[in-house]
């Protein structure tokens, strides 16, 4: 079945540094999907991108979908505190309305 | 304010027992989701339902069963808890559209089987 790789699991960052988490699918997405999860929390969702090559911000938060749309990045400039927490991707192939979730990369941000 | 709600914050229940696991959304999605989440695995999917009595196995459904009697309501049951069940479970909805949408959690229940 369809699989979604994530790297890192862990990162930890000094505020202000960047900070950037890789999602990899071994099949070819039709969509894939950020989440935030925050401490104590529930996942929230970020985004969703579709097209082949697609880049959309959010004021720090950068989302690409590769050119094959098997893999995807969350790219954060300039890290604050408020950015922990665990970001999953999900991915959907073929015709499912089912994502995949990755496992997730912890951001841990020391001041 | 969109909201999906579980029953229970916290369960502590024994080894053997039958558990009920409700999930309430009140934004009349067609599909529900329970998830499972462990440390280091993500979320992986128990059981998803796309319509009222409709349900699917998803990648982990051993141990488990849902029930979808009306359309705003998901049930997760475990039909004899063990401890490898202890568990954070997460229930999500999402609307039908021509791809998929973005899904909406609710808070989460921290279950140990003890």
């Amino acid at each position: 079945g369809q699989q979604v790789m994530q790297i890192p699991q862990y990162q930890h960052v000094q505020e202000g540094e960047d900070f950037t988490t890789y999602c990899n699918s071994s099949t070819t997405l039709s969509n894939i999907q950020w989440y935030k999860q925050r401490p104590g929390g529930h996942p929230v969702f970020l985004i969703q991108l579709v097209k082949s090559g697609e880049v959309k911000k959010q004021k720090r938060l950068t989302f690409q979908f590769g050119e094959a749309k098997k893999n995807s990045s969350l790219h954060i400039t300039a890290t604050q505190t408020t950015d922990v927490g665990t970001y999953f991707c999900a991915g959907t192939s073929g015709g499912s309305y089912i994502p995949t979730f990755g496992r997730g990369t912890s951001l841990i941000v020391h001041p | 304010d969109v909201k999906v709600t579980q029953s229970s914050r916290y369960l502590v229940k024994r080894t053997g027992e039958k558990v009920f696991l409700e999930c309430v959304q009140d934004m009349d999605h067609e599909n529900m989701f329970w998830y499972r989440q462990d440390p280091g695995l993500g979320l992986r999917l128990i059981y998803f339902s796309y319509d009222v009595k409709m349900k699917e196995k998803g990648d982990i459904p051993e141990g488990y069963s849902v029930s979808r009697e009306k359309k705003e309501r998901f049930s997760l049951i475990l039909e004899s808890a063990s401890t490898n069940q202890t568990s954070m479970y997460l229930c999500a909805s999402s609307m039908v559209r021509s791809g998929p949408t973005e899904a909406f959690f609710g808070q989460g229940t921290r279950l140990t089987v003890v």
